[in-house]
């Protein structure tokens, strides 16, 4: 059973379009939601995460918007590049695992076009 | 320079032929887990520790094994590996009360 559920599944955008990438949630306990991007051959890397005490949080071209209620998140890439080309995983967390127990969405293959 | 580090990188091996992936950590970090990514699954834990000689089952642990006799190192034991088990495998620490984990480079497994 997935905890966190991912979508698209893959996603094309041209060279300075908007990528938008959602999550949804089951586990009211989940207090952290970090994004992983992971480039071939790499493993995963922590891009931008966000506490639910807050709505949004912006780090240069990326954003989560992040909706309590509807135990929803997102992932918005401004301008996007090809060199965002990789694959983004959602995850969440509690205070009580703390980085040791992630449970991660699905993914989601990201290609920019030139 | 802070590195986790996983091998093999590559590994192909025949079913029931018990195997071992290492994983070592320089950071000093008590939290190590073990995650098996696999397409439209994402990445789901096998087995996590909370520091030497604690360990704890993940989301998938049938089919492994670990040890933590040591803190830089986690190792995964498949002790009779099957084709299911066929996968790509990721290391991850993250320091005690810490939520950013720190993955390695990933191990990808091919059991005929």
């Amino acid at each position: 059973q997935q905890q966190v559920k991912q979508s698209p599944q893959s996603l094309i955008v041209q060279k300075g379009g908007i990528s938008i990438i959602n999550c949804a949630y089951e586990n009211t306990a989940f207090d952290y939601f970090p994004w992983y991007q992971q480039f071939p051959g790499k493993g995963p890397a922590l891009l931008i995460a966000i506490r639910p005490d807050v709505s949004e949080k912006k780090e240069g071209r990326f954003t989560i918007s992040f909706n309590k209620s509807a135990k929803q998140f997102s992932l918005h890439i401004m301008d996007s590049q090809p060199g965002d080309s990789a694959t983004y995983f959602c995850a969440a967390s509690n205070r009580e695992t703390s980085g040791s127990r992630l449970t991660f969405g699905e993914g989601t293959q990201l290609t920019v076009n030139p | 320079e802070a590195q986790v580090t996983q091998n093999p990188r590559y590994l192909i091996t025949v079913t029931g032929k018990k195997l071992t992936v290492t994983c070592s950590q320089n950071m000093n970090h008590e939290y190590m887990s073990w995650y098996r990514q696999d397409p439209g699954l994402g990445l789901r834990q096998i087995y996590y520790s909370m520091n030497v000689e604690v360990t704890d089952k993940g989301d998938v642990p049938e089919g492994y094994k670990v040890s933590r006799k040591e803190k830089r190192n986690f190792p995964l034991i498949l002790e009779s590996p099957s084709p299911n088990q066929t996968s790509l495998y990721f290391c991850a620490t993250s320091r005690s009360g810490g939520r950013e984990a720190f993955f390695g480079q990933g191990t990808r497994l091919t059991v005929v």
